[in-house]
């Protein structure tokens, strides 16, 4: 199954206005961490905002905000005033709680991505 | 700068033969990663390791092999058993203990002529 679900192969926004990418996620763990990336066309992964399973209050990083509803398992980006530059492929991530070295915790899983375009 | 370095950006290779992906990093990282995206699949993790000297099998590891000898370093070989290597490949680095993000390489594509 799916660890992390992305149900909008592609997006498009007009320029300046917000849009919401979303993200839906499966884990028994209690301890995780929710991540999102940005990819240009020259492929380098930018990350841009970071949320933990235990923080109480949404993320936010300048124009990225996390809208993190955990009973539902969800960790969308919200991206005001969207940017002819924003537009990217997008990833959300997850990893899963790791106290300890050794087994699969740690890794980075990834979702298979939104296709952003901004309209001018 | 502290970052992760790949190379080549760009990799030809003939079918049956082995090829080498560099990956170096100098942010001190414990865990380097090695994913492989395809158009439409997203990344998928091919090998990490933790420690040097260490490393693990990721979900698509089969056909490819790589060495931990340096904390630094992290190459990929795509072996002539891997069917189908074309692809881009990604290298990240980050540390493994509490939840922080993963830093990635440039990324190096290759294609199989």
């Amino acid at each position: 199954a799916q660890k992390i679900t992305q149900t909008q192969p592609g997006m498009f926004v007009q320029e300046k206005e917000a849009v919401t990418l979303d993200c839906t996620y499966d884990t028994s763990d209690q301890s995780y961490g929710l991540f999102w990336y940005k990819q240009p066309s020259s492929g380098e992964m930018i990350f841009l905002i970071y949320q933990g399973s235990y923080d109480e209050q949404n993320a936010t990083e300048g124009r990225y905000s996390l809208n993190f509803q955990k009973a539902r398992k969800s960790a969308n980006l919200v991206i005001s005033a969207s940017q002819l530059g924003d537009s990217a492929m997008y990833f959300c991530a997850m990893r899963e709680g790791r106290e300890n070295y050794g087994g699969s915790q740690g890794n980075l899983i990834f979702g298979k991505g939104t296709k952003l375009s901004v309209k001018p | 700068d502290g970052g992760i370095t790949q190379s080549p950006k760009y990799l030809f290779r003939k079918e049956g033969q082995n090829v080498t992906l560099s990956c170096e990093q100098n942010l001190n990282h414990d865990a380097m990663y090695w994913y492989r995206q395809d158009p439409g699949q997203g990344l998928r993790l091919i090998y990490y390791s933790q420690i040097v000297n260490d490393f693990q099998k990721g979900d698509i590891a089969e056909g490819y092999s790589v060495s931990r000898e340096k904390k630094e370093s992290f190459p990929l070989t795509v072996t002539s058993a891997q069917k189908n290597p074309t692809a881009f490949y990604l290298c990240a680095s980050s540390i493994w203990t509490g939840n922080t993000e993963a830093f990635f390489g440039q990324g190096t594509r290759l294609t199989v002529v």
